[in-house]
């Protein structure tokens, strides 16, 4: 089966310090990802997206992602954090099914960022 | 551009009652549409996929006749729960794909609180 995992429930960070939020994959042929990002109450904002060309793929507000195979890893990244992104992230993978094309979800990463 | 939205955007009910959660696409024609739900703390679990002019496709262990999904136009889809109970109550959300510029982004609404008492 297609999905993607995220190791770590939650991610503490400094504001200012470097930030990661881990996602791994488990996908037969080439990958289509995704990372969202969840305010409170809210829906789900798209970041950014790989689907083939940079591994380095950079996103909405200052996010960027790399995409490594030998790893199957799709780790979320920001040079500096900021209090405001403080949030639920979602890793996700397209895969197929009757229906067409789908998402699966990782189990989501809530960051907090701390002043 | 690609922006969904939910009404309303949370709801409370009484057990045995029908709740109507309407999603349009607001600036773009959306052939289908993706319906989840979210409990607390926990990520978005796939309900059905809504095609327009056809039947949605229900992930199994979803009641197709519980939650009633209706895709009359491009730009609607809607989710009936009917005979609501408490264990219903969480938090709804619904994504389209925008085909004419991104077929392989799903954007999000921002979702409905759905509270049965």
């Amino acid at each position: 089966a297609q999905s993607v995992a995220q190791p770590e429930d939650q991610v503490n960070v400094a504001e200012g310090n470097p930030l990661t939020v881990k996602c791994t994959y488990s996908v037969s042929g080439n990958p289509y990802l995704f990372w969202y990002v969840q305010y409170p109450n809210r829906g789900l904002q798209f970041l950014l997206k790989y689907i083939t060309g940079d591994n380095l793929v950079k996103g909405s507000y200052g996010f960027e992602a790399e995409f490594n195979k030998s790893q199957t890893s799709f780790h979320l990244k920001k040079p500096s954090a900021l209090v405001s992104d403080s949030a639920l992230y979602f890793c996700a993978v397209r895969v197929f099914n009757n229906a067409g094309n789908m998402l699966t979800f990782g189990g989501g990463t809530r960051l907090m960022v701390k002043p | 551009g690609a922006v969904v939205s939910q009404h309303p955007s949370w709801v409370i009910c009484k057990s045995g009652t029908s709740v109507k959660i309407e999603c349009r696409s607001l600036d773009f024609q959306a052939t289908t549409m993706f319906w989840y739900r979210q409990f607390p703390k926990q990520s978005l679990m796939l309900m059905a996929t809504s095609n327009e002019g056809s039947k949605a496709t229900y992930e199994q262990g979803v009641e197709k006749d519980k939650f009633l999904i209706n895709h009359a136009s491009l730009t609607l889809s809607t989710l009936t729960v009917t005979s609501a109970h408490p264990e219903d109550s969480s938090f709804y959300i619904c994504s389209a794909r925008d085909p004419g510029v991104d077929p392989d982004t799903q954007y999000f609404g921002p979702g409905t609180r759905l509270t049965v008492l």
